[in-house]
This record gives C-alpha cells, sequence and structure tokens, in this order.
C-alpha cells in the first residue's frame, strides 16, 4: 500500500464547476502538506502548502486537511480552462522529504 | 534568471550505455533532488543533496549515481542503461522548506 493515495483519473468538468481533489495517506506523521500543479511537458509547481487542519484559501483555491482521517483536499471554483493540468499532492516526512501522490489529471471543458 | 535547467531535454540509449544528466541552478539553493516520474507512480526521489559536495539515496537510487561538485549543479549519472530506467527525469532545488523549484524535465527512453 502507498503511503499517499490519489486517483489518477482523468477527472473531466465543464468551466465554471467546483472541482475537488483528493488524496488520502496513512502515517500520521506527515507534516505539511503541500497541492503541486503540472502542466503538460512542464516541470511540477508549487500551488499551495498547509500546516494545520482546516482550509486554507488563495483566490478560486482552497486547501483543506483533516488530520484525524487522514484526508487532504484541493478545491477549484469557478474552474477555467487554463486549470487543465495533473495535480499533485505532496507530503513531507519526519526527515522533511516530500512524498508524492500519483497525481489527478483535470480536464476542465469550454 | 533561468531558475533550474536541465541537459538534455530528450534522450534515446541503448541498453547498457552510459550517459550524464546535468542540472544547474542559479538561485543559491543549497538542497537539489533528482525524481523519475513514471505513469501512475507520481514522483519518486532517486538522489539528493543537501549542500555541495554532499550527496544521498533516496527511494529509488539503484542504478544511478550522482555528483554535487558544485553548489549550482547537480548530476545525474547512469552507468549501464537498462529499459526500465525509461522514464522523466525531473531535478528540483529549494532553499530549505516546502517549495521545491523544478526544472522542465528530460525525456529518456532506453531501447
Amino acid at each position: 500500500q502507498k503511503e499517499v493515495e490519489q486517483d489518477p483519473g482523468p477527472l473531466s468538468v465543464p468551466e465554471g464547476a467546483i472541482v475537488s481533489l483528493n488524496c488520502t495517506y496513512s502515517n500520521s506523521a506527515f507534516q505539511y502538506f503541500m497541492w503541486y500543479r503540472q502542466y503538460s511537458r512542464k516541470g511540477p509547481e508549487l500551488l499551495m502548502y498547509t500546516y494545520s487542519s482546516g482550509n486554507k484559501e488563495d483566490g478560486r483555491f482552497t486547501a483543506q486537511v483533516d488530520k484525524s482521517s487522514k484526508y487532504i483536499s484541493l478545491f477549484i471554483r469557478d474552474s477555467q480552462p487554463s486549470d487543465s493540468a495533473t495535480y499533485l499532492c505532496a507530503m513531507t516526512d519526519s526527515n522533511y522529504q516530500l512524498i508524492w501522490g500519483a497525481g489527478t489529471k483535470l480536464i476542465i471543458k469550454p | 534568471n533561468a531558475g533550474v535547467t536541465q541537459t538534455p531535454k530528450f534522450r534515446v540509449l541503448k541498453t547498457g550505455q552510459s550517459m550524464t544528466l546535468l542540472c544547474a541552478q542559479d538561485m543559491n539553493h543549497e538542497y537539489m533532488y533528482w525524481y523519475r516520474q513514471d505513469p501512475g507512480m507520481g514522483l519518486r526521489l532517486i538522489h539528493y543533496s543537501v549542500g555541495e559536495g554532499t550527496t544521498a539515496k533516496g527511494e529509488v537510487p539503484d542504478g544511478y549515481n550522482v555528483s554535487r561538485l558544485k553548489k549550482q549543479n547537480f548530476l545525474l549519472g547512469l552507468e549501464s542503461a537498462a529499459p526500465s530506467q525509461t522514464s522523466v527525469y525531473f531535478c528540483a532545488s529549494t532553499p530549505g522548506g516546502n517549495e521545491q523549484f523544478f526544472g522542465p524535465g528530460t525525456r529518456l527512453t532506453v531501447l
């Protein structure tokens, strides 16, 4: 069993929809929780990170962490075609190394 | 400010050949990483470095070697390439903390 599970998708939604992307994890020692966005044939780039349980908002993006359930989510409001990408969750272990989910491919249809 | 650059962008090797991938960063970052990305597997850490002259093994180090002779450069070597090493290789750097800055990747095919 992988330490971080993420549905690979693809997830296809119409423009303007609210998107929910999720990861589950098994290691309760994970400390920081991140979402990276990766466009096709590009390297990942950091979108958001959170430390504690709760919500963090940045524009149309909201990151949510539930440590009791070992579950994190990324919500995208008013989705745009430019949001089409692969979204990877990542978490830091006790050695501050990043443990990655497999990524979810998101397609926003105009 | 170029950020993180990787050379080459594409490469095709035959089984048993060797090659070196070069990663360069101009942000004066201490930490550098080499990952491979395969479909359905996410990013897997091959080797990393916490400073000039240091290297350490990651999750999947077998078949790879690295060197960090200069702070700005991190080299990944394949001594005897195998088809299982067909992948997209990403280099990343960070000054510390959670944000890693990635290069554009190298697409390697081993026949």
